[in-house]
């Protein structure tokens, strides 16, 4: 699996948009970007996937580069319920996820 | 509710018993895995299982452990003489399973303290 890396935390303003960077400069060409979150004292939470272009859905944007080397999760308008931990992966659509230790989002009010 | 259930939620036990979780994945996914997570750490993965069929063990998987999905339904994970460090939290998780980019569902754990 390729590996992730991304910053351990990361403070946004309540109401402004979160952008969470994610670096996987070993990616593959089948493997898909994939965005976790966990809030606490729950299970981790699908948010979106991308393979090569960019990607939207109701909870955020996938931007992925155009060398596939790294991507960025954004949450337009942040709110105090996206206080989580975020994760971000790669792996092909027929493998187990892999979880690093992920960036830990505070917004804060 | 991703429609992933575990069961129990909490389990306290004293060191060296034997524990028992259950994970109903949701019903038609075929996959369907096991982790634990300890505080401040991303889950590590434990095993998976296609259908019935266990397909990949973790070494962190030890021999105390094991797991079952009889029918390709739910699964049972099993941890024999407990230990103190067995204490997390082990999440189940399903998909789909076949091919294109399918995401996991995750339920909510079970937290088990060994005392």
């Amino acid at each position: 699996d390729a590996k992730t890396t991304q910053p351990p935390s990361m403070d946004c303003a309540e109401g402004r948009a979160a952008n969470l960077p994610c670096n996987h400069s070993t990616i593959s060409g089948n493997e898909y970007v994939y965005w976790y979150r966990q809030i606490h004292s729950q299970g981790p939470q699908y948010i979106i996937h991308g393979l090569k272009n960019n990607e939207t859905n109701e909870m955020a944007s996938l931007i992925i580069t155009e060398d596939r080397k790294s991507s960025t999760l954004i949450l337009p308008h942040a709110t105090l319920r996206d206080t989580a931990v975020y994760y971000c992966t790669a792996e092909t659509s027929y493998d187990k996820v892999i979880f690093g230790p992920g960036t830990s989002l505070s917004v804060i009010p | 509710d991703t429609g992933v259930s575990q069961d129990p939620r909490h389990k306290i036990t004293k060191r060296g018993q034997n524990v028992t979780f259950r994970c109903d994945p949701i019903s038609e996914h075929n996959r369907l895995y096991w982790y634990r997570q300890t505080l401040g750490q991303g889950p590590e993965f434990l095993t998976y299982f296609q259908n019935e069929a266990q397909l990949e063990k973790s070494r962190l998987l030890s021999d105390r452990f094991s797991a079952e999905r009889p029918k390709g339904s739910f699964s049972t994970l099993e941890i024999q003489r407990t230990e103190q460090g067995d204490s997390a939290m082990y999440l189940c998780a399903s998909s789909l399973g076949v091919t294109g980019a399918t995401e996991a569902f995750f339920g909510q754990g079970t937290r088990l303290t060994v005392v």
